[in-house]
């Protein structure tokens, strides 16, 4: 399995209060991801980073902000965390993009926002 | 915006049954991915198919790529309680992030 942990794996909240979720891989992949899944949405891309500091915006961004300053870790932050924000939080890394765009997945953070 | 429309939603079998779930699109893909996800897990990566008309078979399943490279379907022989799962199709536009399909949910009960 591909070094890919998430942290924490639940986190309950309450509305207007930030926060931050943690990707951490140990596979040395270049681009790294995040998505959220609800029923009836399936996966929707939030933000992904291509590198150190190279970041860019997905689908549903949205209320979300990223930062990657080392290879190995990727931070989704909810400034102000909305019901709306309540889902399942995956993250993923691919070694290349395009064609061969293979990801692999964490095990997911399930965040509840009350 | 390239869109993945995946179908059934929804599917429930018995034991030994076949079935196929269809991932199809009005766009090109330059290749598609298909993934397995269970409950309380990330989705994890079956198969991908790169050329037009391609087929690969991972043991009981089949995948295989429409000539157009718009579409794909997943075919499952004689499915097992242990192939209970959503599966995901995804797909790869030139240097565009990977776009997702809603997924089929299958269940196969013994």
């Amino acid at each position: 399995d591909a070094g890919i942990t998430q942290s924490p794996r639940h986190k309950v909240t309450e509305t207007g209060t930030p926060v931050t979720l943690r990707c951490h891989q140990t596979e040395n992949h270049r681009y790294m991801y995040w998505y959220r899944q609800d029923p009836g949405h399936g996966l929707r891309l939030i933000h992904y980073s291509y590198g150190v500091k190279d970041t860019d915006k997905g689908e549903v961004s949205d209320g979300y902000s990223v930062s990657r300053s080392k290879t190995e870790d990727f931070l989704l932050t909810l400034e102000s965390a909305t019901s709306s924000q309540t889902s399942v939080y995956f993250c993923a890394i691919s070694r290349l993009a395009g064609v061969n765009n293979e990801q692999f997945f964490g095990p997911g953070t399930r965040l509840t926002v009350l | 915006t390239q869109l993945l429309e995946q179908s059934p939603q929804f599917l429930s079998i018995q034991e030994g049954e076949n079935l196929t779930v269809y991932c199809n699109s009005s766009s090109v893909f330059s290749s598609l991915q298909w993934y397995r996800q269970e409950p309380g897990e990330g989705p994890v990566l079956l198969v991908t198919v790169v050329t037009g008309g391609e087929v690969k078979k991972l043991k009981r399943l089949t995948f295989q790529f429409g000539d157009a490279r718009k579409d794909s379907s997943l075919h499952i022989t004689a499915a097992q309680p242990g192939d209970t799962g959503l599966y995901l199709c995804a797909g790869v536009a030139g240097n565009t992030p990977l776009v997702f399909g809603k997924g089929t949910r299958l269940s196969v009960i013994a």
